[in-house]
């Protein structure tokens, strides 16, 4: 079945460097894929929709400044943490779908980023 | 009114109990709708869809109340293998994008 990857799965880094995350589509075209956000013991939220082409769209409340996609081909979708500071420590992870049949949902292993 | 919204949990069941979570959505026009499940430090993944007529996998069966805007996911057996956190998940409009519950946390205990 279709597959979408996570990298890297977990991460640390100093405050005030940025972070790169990526997701891709193993096996199957994703024109739009999303980047949802979990900290510690509640729900995911959705950040942003991540368009193949052109410019995310980022839900309300999330710094699109701070938080840059990237979405430069239909399997590869990226996040950067700009300037990450500890608040931004939390599970990222990424969705994509195969737009076809019942456009079913799969969701990349997650990346954990640990801000110090 | 949140968008969707769970029983707070945690549940700590038996092994063999039955158990059932509820939850409800904001949206009335919200027209598909999902449980997924999520193990600790993993990603959620899809444990069922639910139709309006209510279906049922095996041990478990989802029911929609679209009047009371009202999802329930019932476990029968209980098994340890069912303990994780589950997730009621309503997407909003067609554009994939998925609004998640706060999830329910459910321990199996031997």
């Amino acid at each position: 079945g279709a597959v979408v990857s996570q990298h890297p799965s977990w991460v640390i880094c100093k405050s005030g460097t940025s972070v790169k995350i990526e997701c891709r589509s193993l096996d199957f075209q994703a024109t739009t894929m999303f980047w949802y956000r979990q900290f510690p013991k509640q729900s995911l939220m959705l950040m942003a929709t991540s368009n193949e082409g052109s410019k995310a769209t980022y839900e309300q409340g999330v710094e699109k400044d701070k938080f840059l996609i990237n979405h430069a081909s239909l399997t590869l979708s990226t996040l950067t943490v700009t300037s990450a500071h500890p608040e931004d420590s939390s599970f990222y992870i990424c969705s994509a779908s195969s737009g076809s049949g019942t456009g079913e949902l799969f969701f990349g292993e997650g990346s954990r980023l640990t801000v110090l | 009114r949140k968008e969707v919204e769970q029983d707070p949990g945690p549940f700590n069941v038996p092994e063999g109990a039955t158990v059932a979570f509820n939850c409800t959505y904001s949206n009335s026009a919200s027209q598909s709708f999902f449980w997924y499940r999520q193990d600790c430090r993993k990603e959620p993944k899809l444990l069922m869809s639910v139709y309006s007529s209510g279906n049922e996998d095996g041990r478990f069966t989802a029911q929609l109340n679209r009047a009371s805007q009202y999802i329930s996911l019932l476990i029968r057996d209980s098994k340890l293998s069912d303990s994780a956190t589950y997730l009621c998940v309503v997407p909003r409009g067609s554009a994939r994008q998925l609004t998640f519950g706060s999830g329910t946390q459910l321990t199996v205990l031997p």
